[in-house]
């Protein structure tokens, strides 16, 4: 079974910056786009940002460009978020996924971490 | 960009009801539309995909059909497992969630 384990959420400052880590398993992750998807408290799922499987690709929501940048390392089956000038709205779950194409390329995730919580409060 | 919603926003019901979730896009979207369950504290699982291919593992009582901006999720006889929210995804233009139908005890 698919292992995505997340890492590196906690209590930061506004202004202050965080790396979220991803670490996967029990698949070839060199072959799958991955994602962050994040969740505020009692808030519905916002997609974050995409990589391709050989990193050349890369795609942000708008409110995260400029601040976030996703990553990937394929010898340590890793997949990071670095999130900088961090904002009270960035509070959430955060999410490690794979990325699948189905039928029509329609791109869904079918594969979740558990999630890891960042706060942002002074 | 896509905007995405759902109706209702909430429903109770009971175990062995027939529950219809409806999705609207704001603009046409093909085939790209998949829908997740969640429950509290939980990552979202992946039912469908494509609009209406059953995710691998998924009860055959979920089901989903639509075309172009709507689309529903159908479960056929509702299992006390199934109580849940409930999202739609648009993967036509970037990626947007639908804002959740919560799915509880009548």
């Amino acid at each position: 079974e698919v292992q995505l384990v997340e890492s590196g959420g906690g209590l930061v400052q506004p202004g202050g910056s965080l790396r979220l880590s991803c670490a996967a398993s029990r698949f070839t992750f060199s072959r799958y786009w991955m994602s962050w998807v994040r969740q505020a408290p009692g808030k519905g799922l916002e997609w974050v940002a995409n990589i391709k499987q050989d990193g050349s690709e890369k795609y942000y929501v708008d409110s995260v460009k400029g601040r976030f940048t996703i990553s990937r390392d394929n010898a340590k089956n890793s997949l990071f978020l670095q999130m900088n000038s961090l904002r009270a709205e960035d509070t959430a779950v955060y999410y490690c996924a794979r990325g699948v194409y189905g039928s029509g390329s329609c791109f869904s995730w079918d594969s979740w971490g558990q999630g890891t919580r960042v706060t942002v409060s002074s | 960009d896509i905007q995405m919603t759902q109706s209702p926003a909430s429903l109770s019901a009971s175990v062995g009801d027939r529950v219809t979730i409806t999705c609207r896009a704001s603009q046409s979207i093909p085939s790209h539309l998949s829908w997740y369950q969640q429950k509290p504290g939980k990552a979202p699982d992946l039912l469908i995909y494509s609009v209406s291919t059953l995710q691998s593992g998924v009860p055959s009582r979920f089901s989903g059909s639509g075309s172009g901006t709507h689309f529903t999720l159908t479960i056929t006889s509702l299992q006390p497992e199934d109580f849940a929210t409930y999202y739609c995804q648009q993967s036509y233009s970037s990626f947007t969630f639908g804002p959740g139908t919560k799915v509880d005890i009548k």
